[in-house]
């Protein structure tokens, strides 16, 4: 079972231009997360996702939008990227209600300059 | 919102017992979670609490008081493989986590 995947694994992108993270998951959950780590900050939400066809804004959201029209792939984009936006870039999944939990793919680490 | 806190960085020798804090102020709380987190790795979950009172798995154990915002992750019987990053994570009523900064474990033989 692949669990949760992303795409790239990393990447140097040029500031102002466009990106799309993606994130796949197979294990039928209907929540998923993006998150981004910097050091000292810890993991902070972005966008999230409780499921298919509706999307909600975490504590770090400005600069990033996300879809998801269906319950596997929750793609995030950086519209016109900044250099302040360099991060590792974590997607998880999970089902909501009980103790489940979230489970994180790999990461992307994406250089800004 | 939530404010989680938890030291920045603890050391220990193997085979010892660490024991590392977190303190949280929480709009909602549904639940509070421990993650390990490898260097360059992502994080993989370690346990769960919600109720008040230890839960034990192994040789990691968590315990949480909801009147005092307060948990710990307790390691016994330190292996140099347990050198990670050990996250403090609360769950809101809305399914969503917020987390600490984390806590760096160095074992040392």
């Amino acid at each position: 079972t692949a669990g949760i995947t992303q795409a790239p694994t990393s990447q140097i992108l040029a500031a102002g231009r466009s990106m799309t993270l993606r994130c796949t998951q197979d294990m039928r959950h209907n929540a998923m997360y993006w998150y981004r780590q910097d050091l000292g900050l810890g993991l902070r939400l972005i966008h999230y996702s409780n499921t298919a066809g509706t999307t909600g804004k975490g504590e770090v959201p400005d600069g990033y939008s996300v879809s998801r029209a269906n319950t596997d792939d929750f793609p995030l984009t950086l519209a016109s990227a900044v250099p302040s936006q360099t991060s590792v870039y974590f997607c998880a999944s999970g089902s909501t209600g009980g103790p489940d939990t979230q489970y994180f793919g790999p990461g992307t680490r994406l250089t800004v300059l | 919102g939530q404010n989680i806190d938890q030291p920045t960085e603890m050391t220990a020798t193997e085979g010892a017992i660490v024991q590392i804090n977190c303190t949280y102020q929480t709009s909602g709380f549904n639940g509070l979670f421990w993650y390990q987190q490898h260097a360059g790795e992502a994080p993989t979950f370690l346990s769960y609490n919600v109720l008040d009172g230890l839960e034990e798995k192994g040789r990691f154990s968590s315990f949480l008081s909801r009147s005092k915002g307060y948990s710990y992750l307790l390691l016994k019987e330190l292996q140099m493989k347990d050198s990670a990053s050990y996250l403090c994570a609360v769950r809101d009523g809305d399914y969503k986590l917020s987390f600490g900064a984390g806590t760096t474990v160095t074992v040392r033989a």
